[in-house]
C-alpha cells in the first residue's frame, strides 16, 4: 500500500523559515513526480509546487516563486518542502501528493495524498 | 493562475443526480484533457475521483462521471448517497509543469 506521512508543520513568526518533510512508502518513489498541496483554513486547495522524478526539475505558484524549495532524496524516499520569508497567507495545512502516473513529470493528478501538516504563521 | 470557477454549492436527494461545473479558460481546462476532480470529508485528506477528464480509479463507483466541453469540465454524481456529501475541487494542468485548483462545490444531500 502506497503511504505519505508529512511532519514539520507548526507555529512560526512571519519572517521564519520552515522546513515540512513527506516520507513515501510502498512505490518506487523515483518513478514519480510529487507536488506540495495547501488548504488554508476553511479554503480551497492551492497548488504549491512539483518536482520531477528525478529532482532535477522543479515547479512553483507564483505565491510562492522565491520564497519556497522543493527538492527530494530519492535514496531516503523523502520529499521536502523549503519555506523562507514566511508570511500570514501561508498559514495552511500542507499535503504531499504524488503524480497519478510514472511518467516522472508533474503533468496529470494526484491520487495518493498524505494527511497533511498544519503551518501556522503569527506574532 | 486564476482559480477555476465551481459553484459554491449543489444540492439533491438522495437517489438523485447532481452535476458540478468547472470553467477555466483555453490555457488551462480547454488545453488539456488533464481535468481531476477530488472529493473532501471535513478533516480529511483529499481523495482522487476522476482523472483525464472521465476516468474513475480503481474503487471510485461508477456513478461518478466526468465530461468536458470546451473550457468547462463537469463532474456528475448519480444516484446520490449520503457519503457523498462532500466538498469537491476540480483541478486542471496549466502548461509548464503547473496545476490550478477549482475553488471549491460543497455538496449537500437532502
Amino acid at each position: 500500500e502506497v503511504q505519505l506521512v508529512e511532519s514539520g508543520g507548526g507555529l512560526v513568526q512571519p519572517g521564519g523559515s520552515l522546513r515540512l518533510s513527506c516520507a513515501a512508502s510502498g512505490l518506487t518513489f523515483s518513478s514519480y513526480a510529487m507536488s506540495w498541496v495547501r488548504q488554508a483554513p476553511g479554503k480551497g486547495l492551492e497548488w504549491v509546487s512539483g518536482i520531477s522524478g528525478s529532482g532535477g526539475s522543479t515547479y512553483y505558484a507564483d505565491s510562492v516563486k522565491g520564497r519556497f524549495t522543493i527538492f527530494r532524496d530519492n535514496s531516503k524516499n523523502t520529499l521536502y518542502l523549503q519555506m523562507n520569508s514566511l508570511r500570514a497567507e501561508d498559514t495552511a495545512v500542507y499535503y504531499c501528493a504524488k503524480e497519478v502516473y510514472n511518467s516522472g513529470w508533474p503533468d496529470d493528478a494526484f491520487d495518493i495524498w498524505g494527511q497533511g501538516t498544519m503551518v501556522t504563521v503569527s506574532s | 493562475q486564476s482559480a477555476l470557477t465551481q459553484p459554491r454549492s449543489v444540492s439533491g436527494s438522495p437517489g438523485q443526480s447532481v452535476t458540478i461545473s468547472c470553467t477555466g479558460t483555453s490555457s488551462d481546462v480547454g488545453g488539456y484533457n488533464y481535468v481531476s476532480w477530488y472529493q473532501q470529508h471535513p478533516g480529511k485528506a483529499p481523495k482522487l475521483m476522476i482523472y483525464d477528464v472521465n476516468k474513475r480509479p480503481s474503487g471510485v463507483p461508477d456513478r461518478f462521471s466526468g465530461s468536458k466541453s470546451g473550457n468547462t469540465a463537469s463532474l456528475t454524481i448519480s444516484g446520490l448517497q449520503g457519503d457523498d456529501e462532500a466538498d469537491y475541487y476540480c483541478c486542471s494542468y496549466a502548461g509548464s509543469y503547473t496545476f490550478v485548483f477549482g475553488g471549491g462545490t460543497k455538496v449537500t444531500v437532502l
